[in-house]
């Protein structure tokens, strides 16, 4: 199975909030990214959380990590228009630097 | 500052013809990735390299190849195309386990 898995698809309406979620199989994950791809461009990091802590905040967005059940979620507040993209969960084992990307969710965002 | 540049940003092939992609970053790190992101699939690794010289294999690496003869460029190439190498294209680069930059993709039709 994947390592990494997210739901393909999250639709909500505008001013609601947005809650992704992902969860992993690795407990040795060291750190654990959100990053955001929108149409035609690249991804762009979101935010990232170490393995140490249970919870970040960044403005409009919150990172929540339950370690016991290796799930890590991006809730989004006051979703807006411009929030619509994909949305990649990744994790990165301690001592390796390469990333384990899950397969993203498309968060769709309507009036 | 560009961060991660790829060229070109769109190419068509005919089965059997070869190319090249180039990435090029400017921030000095010492690691670099190619992806392919197909429709379902997320981003799959074809291929990183951990210094200047050096080149792994990743979960795809099966009809391409990579070079990486200076620190900021890295090539991916096809010798052969095929259709099932129609993709879209994802350079990265990242300094020792830090959160990767992207660059915004090569979309390449192979008929």
């Amino acid at each position: 199975g994947e390592d990494v898995e997210q739901s393909l698809f999250l639709s909500v309406r505008e001013g609601d909030s947005s809650v992704i979620n992902c969860t992993y199989t690795d407990s040795s994950s060291t750190y654990l990214y959100w990053y955001k791809q929108e149409p035609g461009a690249g991804l762009q990091l979101l935010t990232y959380i170490f393995s140490n802590m249970d919870m970040k905040q960044d403005q409009r967005l919150t990172v929540l990590l339950n370690k016991k059940d290796k799930h890590l979620s991006l809730r989004i507040a006051d979703t807006q228009t411009g929030d619509s993209a994909i949305y990649f969960c990744a994790e990165t084992l301690g001592g390796s630097y390469i990333p384990t990307f899950g397969r993203g969710t498309s968060l769709i965002v309507h009036p | 500052n560009a961060g991660v540049t790829q060229t070109p940003k769109f190419r068509v092939l005919k089965t059997g013809q070869s190319m090249t992609l180039l990435c090029a970053q400017d921030m000095n790190h010492e690691y670099m990735y190619w992806y392919r992101q197909d429709p379902g699939m997320g981003l799959r690794l074809i291929h990183y390299s951990v210094g200047e010289g050096t080149t792994a294999k990743g979960e795809v690496p099966d009809g391409y190849n990579v070079s990486r003869l200076k620190k900021q460029n890295f090539l991916l190439g096809l010798e052969s195309a095929a259709p099932s190498q129609t993709s879209v294209y994802f350079c990265a680069s990242s300094y020792n386990g830090e959160p990767l930059h992207f660059g915004n993709g090569t979309r390449l039709t192979v008929t």
